[in-house]
């Protein structure tokens, strides 16, 4: 039971590419989310899936896009990335009030 | 204004010291509060719920004063392996839906 994994853990991007960031949860939750963490800020919700086939934007979903592939897996795309967009990713799903967080995919867009 | 608030600190505390952080909110309708702890560079983990009437795990005590809109978390006893950011987590909602709310954190500095 791995629990939720993220691909990749690191990443450095230049202004302007793209990329996807995977994510998946082998404990069946219908909830999940993506996050971005940034220093002296908490966590800021980007976009959240109730269940599968639906998404919706968070706090911050700007720049971002996002697919709920199926009840497992759901990925986040950064179609132009800035320099803004550096953060920690976390990637999480919930079941009963409590939220299992993936390892995290640090970004850096130069 | 924030809608959740931390002291970032960091607390430097001794081994076997008490020690307790407040975490302030501004959503009287807030409904359900957790303290969450981030060790450094891994993921968030679960610590704690915070029930109305507060509640105990071992050296750890949560409470919720709803009048003054905050909660705290008491550490007894401190251990090296305490060291982490706390991250407290509001939500208007019974569950967690999309309006989870996070502290930045408070670190918290556990030294021999």
């Amino acid at each position: 039971n791995a629990g939720v994994t993220q691909t990749p853990k690191f990443q450095v991007l230049k202004t302007g590419q793209s990329m996807t960031l995977q994510c998946a949860q082998d404990m069946n939750h219908n909830s999940m989310y993506w996050y971005r963490q940034d220093p002296g800020m908490g966590l800021r919700l980007i976009y959240y899936s109730a269940s599968e086939g639906t998404t919706d934007k968070g706090e911050v979903p700007n720049g971002y896009n996002v697919s709920r592939l199926n009840k497992r897996e759901f990925s986040l795309r950064l179609e132009s990335a800035a320099p803004s967009q550096t953060s920690v990713y976390f990637c999480a799903s919930s079941q009963e009030r409590r939220l299992f967080f993936g390892p995290g995919t640090r970004l850096t867009v130069l | 204004r924030k809608e959740v608030e931390q002291d970032p600190g960091p607390f430097n505390v001794p081994e076997g010291a008490t020690v307790a952080f407040n975490c302030t909110y501004s959503n009287s309708a807030s409904q359900s509060f957790f303290w969450y702890r981030q060790d450094c560079r891994k993921e968030p983990k679960l610590l704690m719920s915070v029930y109305s009437s507060g509640n105990e795990d071992g050296r750890f005590t949560a409470q919720l004063n709803r009048a003054s809109q905050y909660i705290s978390l008491l550490i007894r006893d401190s251990k090296l392996s305490d060291s982490a950011t706390y991250l407290c987590v509001v939500t208007p909602y019974m569950e967690y839906g999309n309006k989870l709310v996070f502290g930045a954190g408070t670190i918290l500095r556990v030294k021999s």
